[in-house]
């Protein structure tokens, strides 16, 4: 009973290096989601994926590039970390779509990746 | 998406129901009302959602009114482990990069 699964768990990254959280869903999901939440905050929105081969940007795209790569997998990459994105990323799939009968359908959450930039 | 205004926390004894309530009176006629929780240091969870019948499910019961101006979250035997932070949202998806706005939400503490 996976759901989504995201790794890593924890990172600490120096200022000006890059790196790749992956996220796989499981549940055969059109869309996903790239969300960070900072402390005593909600979640916004990254990049988001209505579609195996889309993405589209969400709130706070910018330092961010993201990858759909089949339908299961959704990375993001941060090209040049700064301290400013220090936070947890969370990823999230639905069944949701534009069009046809599945427009309203909630979100399904992983753990989150904790991430630190010094 | 309509705003939602919700109590900053709750406390509930072990046992018994927790009616977590959910001001949302800008709603328009095709919003949905969710509610999510986050336990800490976790991702956030689906509990349910609606759009004008009240719902239920395995984890909790949804009350909206007939005006749909709010709605009430019922967790019917709450337990130590429900403590967390409940967010009631609105939304009509998959509209406008299909945001969850997450609020301030509720936090509720289960206490024995």
């Amino acid at each position: 009973n996976a759901g989504v699964t995201q790794t890593p768990k924890f990172q600490v990254l120096k200022t000006g290096q890059s790196m790749t959280l992956q996220c796989a869903q499981d549940m055969n999901h059109n869309s996903m989601y790239w969300y960070r939440q900072d402390p005593g905050m909600g979640l916004r929105l990254i990049y988001y994926s209505a579609s195996e081969g889309t993405t589209d940007k969400g709130e706070v795209p910018n330092g961010y590039n993201v990858s759909r790569l089949n339908k299961r997998e959704f990375s993001l990459r941060l090209e040049s970390a700064a301290p400013s994105q220090t936070s947890v990323y969370f990823c999230a799939s639905s069944e949701e779509r534009e069009g046809g009968t599945r427009r309203n359908q909630p979100q399904h959450f992983g753990d989150g990746t904790r991430l630190s930039i010094l | 998406d309509a705003k939602t205004t919700q109590p900053p926390s709750m406390d509930c004894a072990e046992g018994r129901a927790a009616n977590l309530p959910c001001n949302h009176s800008t709603i328009s006629g095709n919003e949905y009302v969710y509610w999510y929780r986050q336990i800490h240091s976790q991702g956030p969870q689906y509990i349910i959602h609606g759009l004008k019948n009240n719902e239920t499910n395995e984890m909790a019961s949804l009350i909206i009114t007939e005006d749909r101006k709010s709605s009430t979250l019922i967790l019917p035997h709450a337990t130590l482990r429900d403590t967390a932070v409940y967010y009631c949202i609105v939304r009509v998806g998959p509209a406008r990069g299909n945001m969850l706005t997450f609020g301030g939400g509720t936090r509720l503490m289960v206490k024995p």
